[in-house]
């Protein structure tokens, strides 16, 4: 089966611009997230998705941070304005149960804020 | 993604030996727990899991050993190979079952 798809793959922007990241996981996965990997650390989960729906976002800085899901398949997440803190690899991730934690995870788009 | 294994501890070893990486965790309620592998460039890749109602899992090459008293977890590597150099993080699982908290992480570099 086709693995969970991230774009783009790398991104380069000056601190307060926009930028949005795609996902598109694995077919027939209810459930995404959304990760974060700042350079040296374990991933923190920003956002997860069951369908359409949000389960858990407390973690998302919803003051920039933004994510969306409208059909139940494909994410987007946005970040307006970027901050040079929020340099990291976002990581997609899709399982097919919430409750099925070994999910699979994409390649991940490595922002850098400059 | 390219360069996780910056500023992670770092675990050398040499081709053909065994590998031991370990974990704290901090959730004493937390009852299910994974290990995963993460190489440069890549997202993390489940490697096994264990439950908090088993003390030792054991799969191709890999066991995993689970210390409930001291929330202490370990991932071991039979026979390490240089394809097994990548970044290794353990994570635990929340109460409801839904969430993965990750750990610090750990560089297994493989000598040839």
């Amino acid at each position: 089966e086709a693995g969970v798809a991230q774009s783009p793959r790398y991104k380069i922007i000056e601190k307060r611009q926009s930028v949005a990241f795609w996902c598109n996981p694995i077919s027939g996965h209810a459930t995404l997230y959304w990760y974060q990997q700042i350079l040296g650390q374990g991933p923190k989960l920003l956002i997860q998705f069951q369908n359409n729906g949000v389960v858990d976002d407390s973690q998302l800085p919803k003051d920039r941070f933004s994510a969306e899901r409208l059909k139940g398949v494909d994410s987007t997440l946005k970040i307006q304005p970027a901050k040079l803190e929020d340099s990291a690899v976002y990581l997609c991730a899709s399982s097919l149960d919430p409750h099925r934690v070994g999910y699979t995870f994409g390649s991940g788009t490595r922002l850098t804020v400059v | 993604g390219e360069n996780v294994g910056l500023h992670l501890p770092t675990l050398s070893v040499q081709e053909g030996d065994n590998s031991i990486i370990n974990c704290a965790y901090s959730n004493s309620a937390s009852d299910y727990f994974i290990w995963y592998k993460q190489e440069s460039g890549k997202g993390p890749q489940f490697i096994i899991d264990i439950r908090s109602n088993m003390d030792k899992r054991q799969g191709q090459r890999v066991t995993v050993l689970l210390n409930k008293t001291v929330k202490h977890l370990s991932l071991q590597i039979a026979a390490t190979q240089p394809g097994d150099s990548a970044v290794y993080f353990c994570a635990e699982e929340n109460n409801a079952g839904n969430m993965l908290t990750f750990g610090g992480g750990t560089r297994l570099m493989v000598k040839p």
